[in-house]
């Protein structure tokens, strides 16, 4: 059964830094695509980032650029997204998913930026 | 970059009547290979998205036949033949024609009436 489990979420201050993680399993991790997929509070889906298997290729929505780093760890069968620079606009429940056209998604963790 | 656009924003529906939500691009959803590559997710209150369909037409494992997709081009929709209790949450559509950048359309909250 594939499985994707995040967690990192908390509350940070503007300007701060968190680091998100998600595990995953049942499945073969070092094949696939992988993205970042976030929520604010009553809106909608938004894709943040993804990471191509060999980790080569990453690429940002253009709001996080500069700000957010993917990366992967395919011996732990891990996704990570770095965000540094935080903003309030940033707060969100993020996903993670994996990017075979996005068949399967995590629960989600809470970011919340705030004062 | 390509937007996706929604129709309607919310949808009230009387349980087991039908339910039909559009779904339009700003460019051609068809790709070099042949293939349309739109997804439709469900969100129910509380949880992750699912996928329901994928390009276009094909529904995942599990999803009730009662759901249906279909269109080409840039003009999509999602029909649900007869609505039940636990359809109700919100349906996003999303292309990967033009990965490896994902675009959203707005959601439709679907309710029961």
């Amino acid at each position: 059964e594939v499985q994707l489990v995040e967690s990192g979420g908390g509350l940070v201050q503007p300007g701060g830094s968190l680091r998100l993680s998600c595990a995953a399993s049942g499945f073969t991790f070092s094949n696939y695509w992988m993205s970042w997929v976030r929520q604010a509070p009553g809106k909608g889906l938004e894709w943040v980032a993804n990471m191509k298997p060999d980790g080569n290729e990453k690429y940002y929505v253009d709001s996080v650029k500069g700000r957010f780093t993917i990366s992967r760890d395919d011996a732990k069968n891990s996704l990570y997204l770095q965000m540094d620079s935080l903003r309030v606009e940033d707060t969100a429940v993020y996903y993670c998913a994996r990017t075979t056209a996005f068949d399967y998604w995590g629960q989600g963790a809470l970011v919340t930026v705030s004062s | 970059d390509v937007v996706m656009t929604q129709s309607p924003l919310s949808l009230p529906v009387t349980l087991g009547q039908p339910a039909s939500i559009s779904c339009r691009s700003s460019q051609s959803l068809v790709y070099s290979d042949g293939n349309t590559y739109l997804n439709w997710f469900q969100q129910r209150p509380g949880q992750s998205p699912r996928r329901l369909i994928y390009k276009v037409s094909n529904r995942d494992s599990g999803v009730p036949d009662r759901f249906s997709g279909s269109g080409s081009g840039t003009d999509f929709t999602l029909k649900i033949s007869r609505v039940e209790a636990e359809d109700v949450g919100v349906y996003y559509c999303m292309q990967g024609t033009y990965w490896p950048r994902y675009t959203f359309g707005q959601g439709t909250k679907l309710e029961i009436k």
